[in-house]
């Protein structure tokens, strides 16, 4: 499956580093999302993108700050992480928003 | 908020047993999707239902979107090995909130060889 393409799929880092989630869809789609997934939490909505504006920040702190140059790439840029922020983070895509979502693999994140 | 209640949270099984998965709220959607998610791994689409009362088949998976609107459950007829992971129930609910999937907490199913 390589519809929807997310890099790194492992990351560790230190709450005073910089870092860059990618996330790449093939589908031609124009909708794009960031998910949070705790354990024992139902996936979050992060934020939502439709046709490279965005359109949902569920509020989100700022130390999380998203990117979408263009319909097929979407960017998450994490900044002064919190221990708590160790998660699995999940793009998806749809070819609008409202539309069936398709997820990538998700960039496994922990913070020391 | 819309919240999806899915049960139950936990299920182990013998292979062959078949087993219902449900997806309840009080709220009514315009759509919902079922999802399997392996560890490791994001979820997969295994069926969209958009009408109430729809029934949707998928080789030995069958999924049931309530009349209201409201409900859906899946049901595994033979449960397989490769069945075993974690089932994710989502819904759109329309409107105002067009676009925002509300996603349950998952049922992680074991199926025992």
């Amino acid at each position: 499956e390589t519809g929807v393409t997310q890099t790194p799929r492992h990351l560790v880092m230190g709450m005073t580093n910089k870092k860059s989630l990618k996330c790449e869809q093939h589908l031609g789609h124009n909708a794009m999302y960031w998910y949070k997934q705790s354990a024992k939490k139902p996936l979050e909505l992060m934020f939502v993108y439709n046709f490279k504006e965005q359109t949902e920040n569920n509020s989100v702190p700022s130390r999380f700050s998203p990117e979408c140059p263009n319909s097929s790439h979407l960017f998450l840029h994490l900044h002064t992480l919190q221990p708590e922020d160790s998660a699995l983070y999940l793009c998806a895509s749809s070819r609008t928003s409202g539309e069936t979502q398709y997820f990538g693999p998700g960039t496994r994140l922990l913070v020391l | 908020t819309q919240l999806l209640e899915q049960s139950p949270q936990f299920l182990s099984i013998q292979e062959g047993e078949n087993l219902t998965v449900y997806c309840n709220s009080s709220s009514v959607f315009s759509s919902l999707q079922w999802y399997r998610q392996e560890p490791g791994e994001g979820p997969v689409l295994l069926v969209t239902v958009v009408t109430g009362g729809e029934v949707k088949k998928l080789k030995r998976l069958t999924f049931q979107f309530g009349d209201a609107r409201k409900d859906s459950s899946l049901h595994i007829t033979a449960a397989q090995p490769g069945d075993t992971g974690l089932y994710l129930c989502a819904a759109n609910a329309g409107g105002t909130s067009y676009g925002k999937l509300t996603f349950g907490q998952g049922t992680i199913l074991t199926v025992h060889p």
